[in-house]
């Protein structure tokens, strides 16, 4: 199975702040990678997929790059609505895995 | 706009079989893929696999013994079932579509997830 690792694990940032969230594959997974955003007791929300690729309705101020191992999930500015844990999930190959998420969080 | 729900019992005893149903609403069910993804308290995400409308499947090597995913398109709906349950197998246990876009296969969207307990 292809691990998937996430740095930081939780973070703890301010209104306005620019956040980056980093995602590690064991191996070359391409470009087929997702982001997703979950609130306590929501569904989760796709964000990003294809490494880079903005989900419909999913405001501009979230970005995300990377090829290969190394991805990034960029917030532009943090507002309050952001704040949630965030996972990364590739699909190149199966079984699908999830990195073990980033909490971000008020300071 | 397409809603899936998740529903079953949230107590299963240990050695017996768990059963969920999810329930989508606001589209149909043909032409996609359907995906169960669990999460255990505290830990993270895990893929458990994905049912085609037509009935083909893809299941994570790691529960492909006990698991069985199924659909009904006539309701609608598509099932889980994980038999010989112990308490690792205690989580959230999310329904999602899968949507084939170019290059890419999205989970999304997702239900609620529901909390299912295995416990004597």
């Amino acid at each position: 199975d292809i691990q998937m690792t996430q740095s930081p694990s939780s973070l703890s940032a301010s209104i306005g702040d620019r956040v980056t969230i980093t995602c590690r594959a064991s191996q070359g997974i391409s470009s087929s990678l997702a982001w997703f955003q979950h609130k306590p007791g929501k569904a989760p929300k796709s964000l990003i997929y294809a490494a880079s690729t903005l989900q419909s309705g999913v405001p501009s101020k979230f970005s995300g790059s990377g090829f290969g191992t190394d991805f990034t999930l960029t917030i532009s500015s943090l507002q309050p609505e952001d704040f949630a844990t965030y996972y990364c999930q590739q699909y190149n190959s199966y079984p699908w895995t999830f990195g073990q998420g980033t909490k971000v969080e008020i300071k | 706009q397409v809603q899936l729900e998740e529903s079953g019992p949230g107590l299963v005893k240990p050695s017996e079989t768990l059963s969920l149903t999810c329930t989508v609403s606001g589209g149909s069910i043909s032409s996609y893929y359907w995906s169960w993804i669990r999460q255990p308290p505290g830990k993270g995400l895990e893929w458990i696999g994905y049912i085609y409308y037509s009935g083909s499947t893809n299941y994570n090597p790691s529960l492909k013994s006990r698991l069985t995913i199924s659909v009904d398109t006539s309701k609608n709906e598509f099932s889980l079932k994980l038999s010989s349950v112990t308490a690792a197998d205690t989580a959230v246990y999310y329904c999602a579509r899968v949507r084939v876009v170019p290059a890419a296969l999205l989970l999304d969207p997702w239900g609620q997830g529901t909390l299912v307990t295995v416990s004597s």
